[in-house]
């Protein structure tokens, strides 16, 4: 258990919905990153956050949005859905923004968009 | 932008031997980490081994090693003494300044242990 919870763990949509991926960084940590995980794409970095604000974008979308709150947990808000967005999303945390800081996993959400 | 890559879509080891994973990728940073992450069928990304760029002697932890080449930009996953509960999904990871230190990931490696 690597102390980073995410909800829920599955999740079936139709397309053209708007969904909501929520995550509890560990306890301490005040980075948190998204990353998705798709056939197609491989394992891909979409967003960052450090104490409530973004710090880096990677391949996100604009029909994707993210935001920390002031609690540090994070949500990830998918939008006007794809079947193409069928995907494992994946939390991750650290303490700061460093290399050398460990990300450490959540178990991840699994989206199926029908 | 910095690309990770890893050759080996698939590999086979038996039980008790060694097998070793490449990755190359590419970069203009001076100072960055690499990652070795583990993926088995639970889908739970587990961390295995990291290497910073500026420390030459190549990371070990227990059975699992690296062999970095910096100027080759190669950085290869040796697992000695390799166990059933080795097999799984093996991503090489960059991570630098340039990317806010967000992981950048190969497309996989899946290890196959044999008895």
């Amino acid at each position: 258990d690597s102390g980073v919870t995410q909800t829920p763990k599955h999740l079936i949509t139709a397309t053209g919905q708007r969904v909501t991926l929520r995550c509890s960084p560990r306890s301490g940590d005040l980075s948190v990153y998204w990353y998705q995980q798709s056939l197609d794409q491989g394992l891909q970095f979409l967003i960052q956050y450090y104490n409530g604000e973004e710090r880096a974008k990677g391949n996100i979308l604009e029909r994707f949005s993210a935001q920390q709150f002031p609690d540090l947990h994070s949500e990830l808000n998918l939008s006007s859905l794809e079947l193409g967005d069928s995907a494992l999303y994946f939390c991750a945390s650290s303490v700061e923004v460093a290399a050398y800081n460990e990300q450490f996993f959540g178990p991840g959400t699994r989206l199926t968009v029908l | 932008a910095q690309t990770v890559t890893q050759s080996q879509p698939e590999m086979s080891v038996q039980e008790a031997e060694t097998v070793t994973l490449s990755c190359t990728y590419d970069t203009s940073e001076s100072d960055y980490y690499l990652f070795w992450y583990k993926q088995p069928p639970s889908r739970q990304m587990i961390l295995v081994i990291r290497q910073e760029a500026y420390k030459q002697q190549n990371a070990t932890e227990n059975r699992f090693s690296v062999n970095f080449q910096k100027a080759a930009k190669s950085f290869s996953l040796k697992i000695s003494d390799s166990q059933l509960g080795d097999a799984a999904m093996y991503f090489c990871a960059y991570s630098g300044v340039n990317s806010g230190y967000a992981l950048n990931f190969g497309k996989g490696t899946s290890l196959l242990v044999t008895p």
